[in-house]
């Protein structure tokens, strides 16, 4: 089946400190793939997405690239803010199905000190 | 843009009592989703609709959960008995299509205790 798997947390960093979160993905054909993220008191908002391989998708100086040979969609941000301290989901879309539903992992808890 | 708007925000209730949710998409979004989401967990999809159509239900409880999207707008997402179990965060989302490039806006959620 179609599943999403994302590095446990939670991720304790220090202001400008570079960022990875892995995500894998398990998925029949050809999933597009999101990274959602959650800010406190907030709902789920969409971060970045990419729909095909080898497609990067970036947004707010955060990263994503479609890596099919390794079915990974990391997350990365080369100086991360105190704001930037949220929880992120990283999802997938299987687009062979009839529903277009949203499969997402447990999500990583992001924690910046200044 | 108003957002998707979601109601109540929080809600206790007693196991084996009856409670609802309420949702309004974003206007003119065919496509609406109900998640649970449990504590620690990522979300999980209860029920899509497609206008007033359902399009997957196959993860929703039928002996105790059931949805509705009448005129294809507002949604109602019911659980009738409450189990301790079901305590989680309920979000609805919305999108323009059911393409896997539409993306879905989500609401705040309501958070559901049972006690």
């Amino acid at each position: 089946g179609n599943s999403v798997t994302q590095m446990e947390g939670p991720v304790t960093l220090s202001e400008e400190a570079f960022l990875t979160i892995n995500c894998t993905y398990t998925a029949t054909g050809y999933p597009s793939l999101f990274w959602y993220v959650q800010y406190p008191g907030e709902g789920l908002q969409l971060l970045l997405k990419a729909t095909k391989a080898d497609d990067k998708g970036s947004n707010k100086g955060f990263e994503a690239t479609y890596r099919k040979e390794t079915t990974s969609f990391h997350l990365e941000k080369g100086s991360v803010q105190v704001s930037d301290s949220a929880v992120y989901f990283c999802a997938l879309t299987p687009l062979n199905q009839a529903g277009t539903a949203l499969i997402f992992g447990k999500g990583t808890t992001l924690s910046v000190s200044s | 843009e108003a957002g998707v708007a979601q109601s109540p925000r929080y809600k206790i209730i007693e196991k084996r009592q009856s409670v609802a949710f309420w949702c309004n998409p974003i206007s003119g979004h065919a496509t609406l989703y109900w998640y649970q989401q449990i504590l620690g967990q990522g979300p999980k999809l209860l029920i899509q609709f497609q206008n007033n159509g359902v399009v997957d239900d196959s993860q929703l409880p039928k002996d105790r959960f059931s949805a509705e999207r009448l005129k294809g707008v507002d949604s109602t997402l019911k659980i009738q008995p409450a189990k301790l179990e079901d305590s989680a965060v309920y979000l609805c989302a919305s999108s323009l299509g059911r393409g896997g490039n539409t993306e879905a806006f989500f609401g705040q959620g309501t958070r559901l205790t049972v006690v």
